[in-house]
C-alpha cells in the first residue's frame, strides 16, 4: 500500500508556464488537501475536496486550481506560474466518516521552483 | 481569524532529556488538536491528538496536555532521541481543515 503519491518529486518551471501537480491516493478516502509550505509560514490550505466532485478554496487559492473528478486523485494546477508559487507542495488525504478522527495522511511533497 | 501558534521556533535538547513544545490556539471554539512531526525533506506525519473531554493523554514516549482555560497545548517527549529530531507543529482542523502553527524546529544534542 504507497497511502498517498505525488509527481513530480521536484520541477524548476519558467514563469508563465502551466504546470499541474499530481496526487494520488489509495485509501479511499474522501476528503483531499493541498497545502503549501514556505519557510516561516508553516502549512497554509489552497484547496480541498470533501468528496469526488466537489472542491472548495482554501486559505491562499489564488493562482491555483483543483478538480476531483474520482476518488483517488486530486490534481492541482498553476494555469501562470509566477515566482511567488516556488513552495513545496504537499497533498493530504483523510476519511474522518470511517477513522472518527480527522487525521490527514501527508504525501512526500514537491518542491517547485519558479524562475 | 483564528490562528494556532507556537511559543518558539527552535528547541535544542540533550540526548536522554525531556523535551516540551507548546502551542496556543485563538478558537475558543476548537475541540480537537493534533500534533504533526515532519522530518527534512518529508511530509508530516501523525504524532496524537487530544479531544476538549480531555486534559491529557499520552502515546509511546509522547503525552500531550491541553488546558482550555488559557487555550494552550502542549507535547511532551519522554527521554529525547536524535530520531525525534523535526518540526513539530501543532493544528486545529476547523470543519476538516487544519489550521497549522508555524513549528517549532526540534535538535537533539548527543
Amino acid at each position: 500500500i504507497a497511502g498517498i503519491t505525488q509527481a513530480p518529486t521536484s520541477q524548476i518551471l519558467a514563469a508563465g508556464r502551466r504546470m499541474t501537480l499530481r496526487c494520488t491516493q489509495d485509501m479511499r478516502h474522501n476528503a483531499m488537501y493541498w497545502y503549501r509550505q514556505d519557510l516561516g509560514l508553516g502549512l497554509r490550505l489552497i484547496h480541498y475536496s470533501n468528496t469526488a466532485g466537489t472542491t472548495g478554496k482554501g486559505e491562499v487559492p489564488d493562482g491555483y486550481s483543483v478538480s476531483r473528478a474520482n476518488t483517488d486523485d486530486f490534481p492541482l494546477t498553476l494555469a501562470s506560474a509566477v515566482p511567488s508559487q516556488t513552495s513545496v507542495y504537499f497533498c493530504a488525504s483523510s476519511d474522518s466518516a470511517t477513522s472518527g478522527s480527522d487525521e490527514q495522511f501527508f504525501g512526500p511533497g514537491t518542491r517547485l521552483t519558479v524562475l | 481569524g483564528e490562528s494556532v501558534g507556537l511559543h518558539l521556533p527552535t528547541l535544542s535538547v540533550q540526548e536522554g532529556d525531556n523535551s516540551i513544545i507548546n502551542c496556543a490556539y485563538s478558537n475558543s471554539a476548537s475541540d480537537y488538536f493534533i500534533w504533526y512531526k515532519q522530518e527534512s525533506g518529508k511530509g508530516p506525519q501523525f504524532i496524537i491528538d487530544i479531544r476538549s473531554n480531555m486534559d491529557k493523554r499520552q502515546g509511546q514516549r509522547v503525552t500531550v496536555l491541553l488546558n482550555k482555560t488559557v487555550k494552550h497545548l502542549s507535547l511532551q517527549i519522554a527521554a529525547t532521541q536524535p530520531g525525534d529530531s523535526a518540526v513539530y507543529f501543532c493544528a486545529d482542523p476547523q470543519g476538516g481543515k487544519l489550521i497549522f502553527g508555524q513549528g517549532t524546529e526540534l535538535s537533539v544534542k548527543p
